[in-house]
């Protein structure tokens, strides 16, 4: 059973424009979120977290908003650019649970020049 | 500073085939993980290993993987005999450990293809 869900397999904004990319989780003992973005033939690369303690975090064009009580987190790119084009996968952990991280099934974001 | 390596980048075998794949972590990290994503799905978890001990490996889909770590350095992931369902892209990612709310670091993955 998935514990962590990105319903959204895609995702097509213009360039300049904001991109907000969602993630469910059902796991109600998670208390650490990353996203992830990976371009083809690579890995995974680390983009930003956030901590339960914490509803927002930002990191230059990049800010992850958490909403504990509707167990949603996104991710929100602005403006976006060309560069952004990837998929952006959803992880999340739970304190005490050995540093096991759940993954979504990622979206793939395509930023239109 | 050497990223997580892994070796081969792709592998095609045909079924009852064995197939080792190996995954070189970033110096000084105690935490290896393997994950395993089949097109389109999510990238999921087969096991951690903490320096050499297996700490997870609820993973696992079945006795035909065998990971190993031997000397807490370099890690092997197994799989023999090989079905056509173990196809996908296999990640290895590393973390120092010893830290709350760590990142995990990825390998570029090896892409398995049994046919």
């Amino acid at each position: 059973d998935q514990q962590v869900k990105q319903n959204s397999p895609s995702l097509s904004v213009q360039e300049g424009r904001i991109s907000i990319l969602n993630c469910d989780y059902t796991n109600s003992m998670f208390d650490y979120f990353l996203w992830y973005k990976k371009y083809p033939a690579e890995g995974p690369t680390f983009l930003i977290s956030i901590s339960s303690i914490k509803d927002k975090n930002e990191d230059g064009r990049f800010t992850v908003f958490l909403n504990k009580s509707a167990k949603h987190l996104s991710l929100h790119i602005v403006p976006s650019q060309p560069g952004d084009s990837a998929v952006y996968f959803c992880a999340a952990s739970a304190y005490g649970n050995g540093n096991q991280f759940y993954f979504g099934t990622g979206t793939s974001l395509t930023v239109i020049p | 500073e050497a990223g997580v390596t892994q070796f081969p980048s792709h592998s095609v075998i045909e079924k009852g085939q064995t197939v080792t794949l190996r995954c070189d972590p970033i110096s000084g990290h105690d935490n290896l993980y393997w994950y395993r994503r089949v097109m389109g799905k999510e990238i999921k978890f087969l096991l951690h290993f903490v320096k050499e001990s297996k700490q997870d490996e609820s993973g696992m889909p079945n006795n035909r993987f065998l990971a190993e770590r031997t000397g807490g350095t370099y890690s092997t992931l197994k799989v023999q005999p090989a079905e056509l369902e173990d196809s996908g892209v296999y990640f290895c990612a590393s973390s120092q450990g010893g830290l709350t709310n760590e990142k995990l670091f990825f390998g570029s993955g090896t892409q398995l293809s049994v046919l």
